[in-house]
């Protein structure tokens, strides 16, 4: 059983564009973290939202957990070829370990 | 700082052999975990240690022994390869989970089972 489907599986974009990822479940979460990986490498942890309705931004990136706390986006604006990679997000569901979604693998093209 | 540090990056292994994952970290982390991960599987937990001299099963821990002997290790063991058992593995350490601060990835291993 899946807790964390995200959406789209795969995009492929041209430099500039703007993009939106999903992460849903039907369940609840305490946090929900957001990483990013790249080839040859492990997830790196770009950000954690706590509170139901936050919006925290990291550059061009922008993350927002869900009222309900059952699902969360990533929103990248402009994208660039560096913003190339596997997107992750992962929750803290009632235990103390990580779920992890099934990723989404983002390309961008200069 | 070296963070985390798995060993080796790759192998190829045939059937019904055995090896040991490495994997070290420099942090002072309490926990530590092995993942695998596979194409439209995301990562998936196989065994974890909340403290040093402790594991625990994960999602899929079927095939898999791991041992924290020290606070700084966490090795993970396949006793007799399948095929089954390609993929990549990663280790990561956390503080206490359920904080901002997530886990620290390794850099993987890239296992092939023949």
């Amino acid at each position: 059983t899946q807790l964390l489907e995200q959406s789209p599986q795969f995009l492929s974009i041209q430099e500039g564009e703007n993009l939106t990822v999903y992460c849903n479940s039907s369940s609840v979460f305490s946090s929900l973290q957001w990483y990013r990986q790249e080839p040859g490498e492990g997830p790196v942890l770009l950000v954690t939202v706590v509170t139901g309705g936050e919006v925290k931004k990291l550059k061009r990136l922008t993350f927002q957990f869900g009222d309900a706390r059952k699902d969360s986006s990533l929103h990248i604006t402009a994208a660039q070829p560096g913003d190339t990679g596997l997107y992750l997000c992962a929750g803290y569901y009632n235990t103390d370990k990580l779920i992890f979604g099934t990723g989404t693998r983002l390309q961008v093209f200069p | 700082n070296a963070g985390v540090t798995q060993t080796p990056k790759f192998r190829v292994l045939k059937t019904g052999q055995s090896m040991t994952l490495l994997c070290a970290q420099d942090m002072n982390h309490e926990y530590m975990y092995w993942y695998r991960q596979d194409p439209g599987m995301g990562l998936r937990l196989i065994h974890y240690s909340v403290g040093e001299g402790t594991t625990a099963k994960g999602e899929v821990p079927d095939g898999y022994n791991v041992s924290r002997l020290k606070k700084q290790n966490f090795l993970l063991g396949l006793e007799s390869a399948a095929p089954s058992q390609t993929s990549v593995y990663f280790c990561a350490s956390s503080y206490i989970p359920n904080t901002s601060y997530g886990y620290t990835f390794g850099s993987g291993t890239r296992l092939t089972v023949v």
